[in-house]
């Protein structure tokens, strides 16, 4: 079946260390999206990429690092630099071409939980 | 700067009831809104896409109604089930960009109890 797959599930990090979310989609979509989800707030968008090997910063991209070598592929590096780190992250793609590119739905995966020892 | 507003207290109702939850946005001009479910722990899935120039949409037992002069647009449920206890996000969208960015509202948890 077609869907964006997001791992691990739960991850505890350690202060000051690095840690990388995966997220992997075979929808063929060309767009890709990191969201941080925390109590009582909206998403919020950390990067994202329209084509392969190109990336934008969100509205809270401080802290965090992505890369796009891959069509399938947005992995999330969430760095030591990142204040508050603890979250539950959504990865999410849309497609780009179609009868309504430009408003077309996101596909979620089911998330990431980060926690901060 | 850009605001959106949903019902931050949880709304309760009763099985077969119509549930109607709010979305109210400032400091915007989103050319479409969508919206979406999210259950405990989950992603959000994608409900309904309402455009600027649209009144009014309807799937199944869902409706929405998007009001710009208000700013504003409502999302009902008619004969509401406990299988529909989520929370809902509602989500705005700038047409002029095609980057597909949204600004998401904090969403409103619905329960809807037998």
């Amino acid at each position: 079946d077609g869907g964006i797959t997001q791992s691990p599930k739960y991850l505890f990090r350690k202060e000051g260390q690095n840690v990388t979310l995966s997220c992997e989609q075979n929808l063929n979509h060309d767009a890709m999206y990191w969201y941080r989800q925390d109590p009582g707030q909206g998403l919020r968008l950390i990067y994202y990429s329209q084509i392969v090997n190109d990336f934008q910063k969100g509205d809270i991209a401080e802290g965090y690092s992505v890369s796009r070598e891959k069509k399938e592929s947005f992995p999330l590096t969430v760095t030591s630099a990142q204040k508050n780190p603890t979250a539950f992250y959504l990865c999410a793609s849309r497609p780009t071409s179609g009868k309504t590119p430009n408003t077309g739905e996101l596909f979620f995966g089911e998330g990431s939980r980060l926690t901060v020892l | 700067s850009q605001k959106i507003e949903q019902n931050s207290e949880a709304l309760n109702i009763q099985e077969g009831k119509t549930a109607t939850l709010t979305c109210n946005y400032t400091n915007y001009s989103p050319a479409y809104l969508q919206w979406y479910r999210q259950d405990p722990g989950r992603g959000p899935v994608f409900l309904l896409l309402i455009r600027e120039n649209e009144k009014e949409k309807r799937k199944e037992r869902l409706k929405v109604t998007f009001d710009t002069t208000l700013k504003q647009s409502l999302f009902h449920i008619t004969a509401s089930q406990p299988a529909d206890s989520a929370t809902y996000l509602c989500a705005l969208g700038h047409g002029s960009s095609n980057t597909g960015k949204l600004i998401f509202g904090q969403g409103t948890t619905l329960q809807v109890k037998p």
